[in-house]
């Protein structure tokens, strides 16, 4: 069975911080790892992926996240946060390999402050 | 492409009534999936097709959930009959898992069902 953790549900930075949001999945299997985001009565957009090329991903509008199997991790970053990055992310976690079942975190709001 | 097609973007009904939802996926996706989204459960997968053959519905809640896709064009989800429960927003999903595949998800915008 997989499974993701998002920690917090809430995450609130300053316009030009860092934003970290943290992702922890677990996996019988080889996982393939997304991020998505929400913005308010909108679809889910994917921001980027992971499936077992390079560790690090980088994703749109400036989001990177690392791929940590020591830590069984997938935390999104972006070095400085933009107003219209207040958003929900959402981490998701499949199989890797031909399979389609996605099974998405709880979900994190991230609010920017000015 | 347009991207994934959901209809209708909102739906308000009373409880009893039969509602059906749409869902045109991308043209060359061979996954589809129903999702639904609420504030104590979050996103739920409800159901998924391959190739419009329904893969896993161990997500559809009761009897009263239905799904169907009778085309790769084309797919709907019924509840029948309607409670105030079910309100949520629903989405639909699609994906391609071929030899090219970027294991990329597309939503649709997601219809918000709310039964009163």
């Amino acid at each position: 069975a997989q499974s993701v953790t998002q920690l917090g549900s809430h995450v609130s930075v300053s316009e030009g911080a860092l934003v970290l949001l943290r992702c922890n999945y677990s996996s019988s299997v080889p996982p393939y790892l997304f991020w998505y985001v929400q913005y308010p009565n909108q679809g889910l957009q994917l921001l980027l992926k992971y499936t077992s090329a390079a560790t690090l991903v980088k994703g749109i509008n400036g989001f990177e996240a690392e791929f940590k199997k020591s830590e069984t991790s997938f935390h999104l970053t972006k070095p400085s946060a933009h107003m219209s990055d207040a958003a929900e992310y959402f981490c998701a976690v499949t199989r890797s390999g031909n399979t389609g079942k996605l099974i998405f975190g709880q979900g994190t709001t991230l609010q920017v402050k000015p | 492409d347009a991207g994934v097609i959901q209809s209708p973007r909102h739906e308000v009904t009373e409880m009893g009534q039969e509602v059906t939802l749409r869902c045109k996926p991308i043209s060359g996706h061979d996954y589809l999936f129903w999702y639904r989204q609420t504030m104590m459960r979050g996103l739920e997968l409800l159901i998924y097709f391959n190739n419009n053959v329904p893969i896993d519905d161990s997500g559809m809640p009761e009897d009263r959930f239905s799904a169907k896709m009778p085309n790769a064009s084309f797919s709907t989800l019924k509840i029948q009959p309607s409670e105030p429960r079910d309100s949520a927003v629903y989405f639909c999903a699609s994906s391609f898992f071929g030899e090219k595949a970027n294991y990329g998800y597309t939503f649709g915008s997601g219809t918000r069902l709310t039964v009163v």
